[in-house]
């Protein structure tokens, strides 16, 4: 059975740096593209970031590209997410997702319970 | 970027009654090399995360009830819920995963019991 556990979340102030992790079981880690998606409160889904099984390749949505960085560890089976210069704006829940694929272009078979973010001071 | 828009933000339907949603896409995300629509619908409840009713536009996933169905081509996509039950209130998302992220999401459909 497949797996997504979410953590790291937490209230940060605006400005501050946050990591989230997201430990994965029950398939294959460097099978499958990862993502985050969020969703702020009152307000819809937001695709975040992606990175590819290897690791090699990223993407960021234009509101958090330059402060958010993914990234992988096979070795751990975990995704992260470096959230730096924080602002209110991105409080929400933060949910990691995979297709069943290491393709990109396929839809999120797969998703964690989700960690909040809550950004103010 | 592909925007995504969907019609209406919210819905009341009567329990057994029909419920259609729809989608719209600013570019085609009909891929012609495999004539597959890029093109998922989203189940999220309260409190839950979303959950995958309907990918390739129209194929429904593994348990998903065969009420949820979902039909269009290229811009413009529907997702119908035939007979509405208790359970399926939530809001719905249309999601497009053509090509290369970013893979937007619509801004979802609330569907409650009227």
């Amino acid at each position: 059975e497949v797996q997504l556990l979410e953590s790291g979340g937490g209230l940060v102030q605006p400005g501050g740096s946050l990591r989230l992790s997201c430990a994965a079981s029950g398939f294959t880690f460097t099978s499958y593209a990862m993502s985050w998606v969020r969703r702020a409160p009152g307000k819809g889904l937001e695709w975040v970031s992606t990175i590819s099984g290897s690791g090699a390749s990223t993407f960021y949505a234009d509101s958090v590209k330059g402060r958010f960085t993914i990234s992988r560890d096979s070795s751990k089976n975990t995704l992260y997410l470096q959230m730096n210069s924080l602002r209110a704006d991105d409080t929400a829940v933060y949910y990691c997702a995979s297709p069943k694929s290491e393709s990109y272009s396929r839809p999120f078979d797969y998703w964690g319970q989700g960690t909040l973010v809550t950004v103010s001071s | 970027d592909i925007v995504m828009t969907q019609s209406p933000d919210s819905l009341a339907v009567s329990l057994g009654e029909r419920a259609t949603i729809n989608c719209k896409s600013s570019q085609s995300v009909l891929y012609s090399s495999n004539n597959k629509n890029y093109l998922a619908w989203y189940q999220q409840k309260p409190g839950q995360p979303p959950k995958l009713l309907i990918y390739w536009a129209s194929s429904r996933e593994s348990g998903v009830p065969d009420r949820f169905s979902g039909s269009g081509s290229g811009t413009d996509f529907t997702l119908t819920i035939s007979s509405l039950q208790a359970e399926d209130v939530a809001v719905y998302y249309c999601q497009q995963y053509y090509g290369t992220p970013p893979h937007t999401f619509g801004p979802g459909t609330k569907v409650d019991i009227k």
